[in-house]
């Protein structure tokens, strides 16, 4: 039971250029959303899923792109990145969104925009 | 929306101390978490607790969600506890809203 993996953990990207982070759990989740994290804050909400098919913007979508085609697997893609978007991005699932909704956490992608 | 605050923003501790970290909320919720920051970066949850009390080891964790407030204890701190400590809550769209941390530093 490997819980919720993140890759890659680190990455240097150029302005322009797209790239996709991976998260998947298998917990079988229903609910599963990206975080990003800047210096000093907390995390803010990217986008969300709850379940496969079913997604939605959180409260910083913009640059960002997500499709949930399974249960496992949610991926989050930067379609043209830009320095802002250097970030510390987190993947959270939990089993589900209402009632017991403790989340879990992958250990994070590191970006950097140059 | 709810807003959620953290006290202290900041503690530096001897090995050994024990704390008290505080978690405010402005509405009643059904999902109160805390979470570890440790220095590496990495989220590590520590208790899901919307209500009540749990013990984990030198951690325990009380929430009184009538009064709007959450408390997590740590007794005879390790150099290890050091990092952020988050509350969070679940909100309208089903995201975690996230205090602004409490800055923990144990010196040896």
């Amino acid at each position: 039971n490997a819980g919720v993996t993140q890759t890659p953990k680190f990455q240097v990207l150029k302005t322009g250029q797209s790239m996709t982070l991976q998260c998947a759990q298998d917990m079988n989740h229903e609910y599963m959303s990206w975080y990003r994290q800047d210096p000093g804050m907390g995390l803010r909400l990217i986008h969300y899923s709850v379940g496969a098919g079913i997604t939605d913007q959180g409260e910083v979508p913009n640059g960002y792109n997500v499709s949930r085609s399974t249960t496992e697997d949610f991926p989050l893609r930067l379609l043209s990145a830009a320095p802002s978007q250097t970030s510390v991005y987190f993947c959270a699932s939990s089993y589900r969104f209402w009632g017991n909704t403790e989340a879990f956490f992958g250990q994070g992608t590191r970006l950097t925009v140059v | 929306g709810i807003q959620v605050e953290q006290s202290p923003p900041d503690l530096i501790l001897q090995e050994g101390a024990n704390s008290t970290l505080r978690c405010n909320f402005s509405d009643s919720v059904n999902n109160l978490q805390w979470f570890h920051q440790n220095p590496w970066g990495q989220l590590i949850n520590l208790f899901y607790i919307p209500s009540g009390t749990k013990q984990n080891g030198r951690l325990s964790a009380t929430t009184v969600a009538t009064e709007r407030y959450s408390l997590l204890y740590i007794s005879s701190s390790q150099t290890t506890d050091s990092g952020v400590y988050f509350c969070a809550v679940r909100g309208s769209n089903y995201q975690l809203i996230w205090g602004a941390g409490t800055k923990l530093i144990i010196k040896p």
